[in-house]
């Protein structure tokens, strides 16, 4: 069974550019949180979808926004980008959510570098 | 708000046992896992626990505290191959959710 993939494995982008990071969960599963890793924060929570709701966000401005596709792929963007943003963006797939044992699986990660 | 502390950093000797330590105070509790991560690759899942006692899986047991909000995490037959980092994670209640909050992070060192 194939894991978690997301694509761009790396990126390089300027102040003020927008990014898209794209992330096709584990066949089947139809939970997709997306994570921020940076050395000084640890990983924080932006935002969970299931069956294409967010149904969850963490305390991120309204430039981090996400979707999910009737597929269970997930995109998550980043508007204006900041030199703050240069993190490791991870995605997480889970076959299902609330009240189960079922842990998340994570992807290899995006490193987006912000200049 | 959310608060979940780890020690920063640890050592050990190959063959020897460790415990990593992690509290947690959080508004909410549905389950607390415990993941590995390597320099430069993702989290993978180690352990889970939701009721209080201790968790044993080969070399890793894990062990949950509820009322204390505490929990371990603990290495037996330390191998190099263990030097990486663990993460303590809260997953939190309510309705149809999921989302973990994640402690710092514990780095520790195994040496021959």
């Amino acid at each position: 069974k194939a894991g978690v993939t997301q694509t761009p494995r790396y990126l390089i982008k300027t102040r003020g550019q927008q990014v898209t990071l794209s992330c096709s969960p584990i066949s089947g599963h139809r939970s997709v949180s997306w994570y921020q890793q940076t050395p000084g924060q640890g990983l924080q929570f932006l935002f969970e979808y299931f069956s294409e709701t967010q149904r969850n966000k963490g305390n991120f401005p309204g430039r981090f926004s996400g979707r999910q596709f009737s597929n269970s792929r997930s995109e998550m963007n980043v508007s204006t980008l900041e030199l703050g943003d240069s993190a490791l963006y991870l995605c997480a797939s889970s076959l299902e959510a609330a009240g189960s044992r079922e842990t998340q699986y994570f992807g290899p990660g995006t490193r987006l570098l912000v200049l | 708000g959310q608060n979940i502390d780890q020690p920063t950093e640890m050592t050990a000797t190959e063959g020897a046992i460790v415990q990593i330590n992690c509290t947690y105070q959080t508004s909410g509790f549905n389950g607390l896992f415990w993941y590995q991560q390597h320099a430069g690759e993702a989290p993978t899942f180690l352990s889970y626990n939701v009721l209080d006692g201790l968790e044993e899986k080969g070399r890793f047991s894990s062990f949950l505290s509820r009322s204390k909000g505490y929990s371990y995490l603990l290495l037996k037959e330390l191998q190099m191959k263990d030097s990486a980092s663990y993460l303590c994670a809260v997953r939190l209640s309510g309705a149809g959710s999921y989302q973990l909050t994640f402690g710092k992070g514990t780095k520790l060192s195994v040496i021959p």
